[in-house]
């Protein structure tokens, strides 16, 4: 079974700079994707990126990036330029790649990210 | 268009009742997910639809869980004789295709609390 950990319960970050949450997985497969969603206190829960791990390249989306390290299992989200809307939980998930019975997807505990102005 | 709707919204209910929870997932999506998210936590999978299809319960914690997707759309997640460790948040999720890389999309959840 894959497991997902998140060791930074909590995190804060001064507005405008940069924050790294980590995040590490197990499994002993060799294709899956990863995420990290976020879930503001209204309770809906965002995708904010994803990662192939076929791909070698991280992925970045606007302020948001990724250091995707397969040998390491780690993925780590950097968030430059923080805003006080980045203010919520930060899951990781896990999602096998082998589709049939296993799209589900395994989250971590969550890192509750706080901005101060 | 629409995003994945839950209802109700907030559900208190005594312990022994019986509660039905509602997802509407977004229009023309063949997946189908139920997580439970308790308190300080992550959400963890519960069951599975592809179309009217149920493809994994293997998360419903006991046999008082039962969902259901009659018609491929909306979908009920009900609990009966409900017990304290039942209070979570219910979510759902669907996406556009099964057996793909689709993103899953989150409806608000429904916060469960059983007195």
């Amino acid at each position: 079974a894959q497991t997902v950990t998140q060791s930074q319960p909590e995190m804060s970050v001064q507005e405008a700079e940069t924050v790294t949450l980590s995040c590490t997985y197990d499994t002993s497969e060799s294709d899956y994707y990863l995420f990290w969603y976020k879930q503001p206190p209204s309770r809906q829960m965002i995708l904010v990126i994803r990662q192939e791990a076929y791909k070698q390249q991280n992925a970045t989306e606007n302020r948001f990036s990724v250091n995707f390290q397969k040998a390491a299992k780690s993925f780590s989200l950097k968030i430059s330029d923080s805003q006080l809307g980045d203010a919520a939980m930060y899951f990781c998930a896990y999602r096998s790649a082998n589709y049939f019975g296993n799209e589900k997807l395994t989250f971590g505990t969550g890192t509750r990210l706080t901005i101060i102005p | 268009g629409a995003g994945v709707s839950q209802s109700p919204r907030y559900k208190v209910a005594k312990r022994g009742q019986d509660v039905a929870l509602r997802c509407d997932p977004i229009s023309g999506h063949v997946s189908l997910f139920w997580y439970q998210q308790a308190l300080g936590q992550g959400p963890e999978f519960l069951t599975y639809f592809q179309n009217e299809a149920q493809l994994d319960k293997s998360g419903l914690p006991s046999d008082r869980f039962f969902a259901e997707r009659p018609e491929g759309s909306v979908s009920t997640l009900k609990i009966q004789r409900t017990q304290q460790e039942d209070s979570a948040v219910y979510l759902c999720a669907s996406s556009r295709l099964s057996f793909s890389q689709e993103t899953q999309y989150f409806g608000p959840g429904t916060r469960l609390l059983v007195l």
